[in-house]
């Protein structure tokens, strides 16, 4: 099936600084997601992008997604202690909600 | 708007049980919910799809005699893990998504602990 390899697996990151995530693809989405789970929580939509080569930004965070339709990247800019958490990826082809996630990053920020 | 919502948020079992957990849509209604499993620091693995008024659809090596799916409605869907082993154990999530643009909405997660 298709895998998403997201990296870096995880970020420890002081308070005020960047932070930029991707995500790869060996195949082909026609929708790019990017999601934030806290601990015991379901995953939270940040930003969904549906064009290829579409930046589009959500306050603090910007996210593209390739014009190969095979990556996305997601940045952070001057980060906060509440920006802790996991960052997932995730594809989808069918534009009817299901998913294939990538294996999360992980955001430690350090006040 | 387009809130999902999970019940129990945990449950604690004893081995051989059955569990059931429930997903709703609160504000549309879900022709389609998606069910995934989530072992710790792991990612979410999808393990069956919802069908409202017909069989949910499992992804390969999931069992569908052991999860068992229900879509009644169009904002309920329910898993009832059978016979939960500890091995079950782990965080169950689900997701509806509003129809045509493929963003999904989770609920806030199961978290089955089977002893």
């Amino acid at each position: 099936g298709q895998q998403l390899n997201q990296s870096p697996q995880s970020m420890f990151i002081q308070e005020g600084e960047d932070v930029s995530m991707n995500c790869t693809s060996s195949s082909i989405f026609n929708t790019w997601l990017w999601y934030k789970q806290d601990p015991g929580e379901g995953p939270v939509l940040l930003i969904a992008l549906y064009k290829a080569g579409e930046l589009t930004s959500n306050g603090r965070l910007t996210a593209q997604f390739g014009i190969t339709r095979k990556d996305s990247f997601l940045n952070i800019s001057a980060s906060i202690p509440s920006d802790v958490g996991i960052y997932f990826c995730a594809g989808e082809n069918t534009n009817a909600g299901k998913s294939t996630f990538g294996d999360g990053t992980t955001l430690t920020v350090k006040p | 708007g387009a809130v999902v919502s999970q019940h129990p948020s945990w449950v604690i079992c004893k081995s051989g049980t059955s569990v059931k957990i429930e997903c709703r849509s609160l504000d549309f209604q879900a022709t389609t919910m998606f069910w995934y499993r989530q072992f710790p620091k792991q990612s979410l693995m999808l393990m069956a799809t919802s069908n409202e008024g017909s069989k949910a659809t499992y992804e390969q090596g999931v069992e569908k005699d052991k999860f068992l799916i229900n879509h009644a409605s169009l904002t309920l869907s329910t898993l009832t893990v059978t016979s939960a082993h500890p091995e079950d154990s782990s965080f169950y999530i689900c997701s509806a998504a509003l129809t045509g643009n493929g963003q999904a909405f989770f609920g806030q997660g199961t978290r089955l602990t089977v002893v």
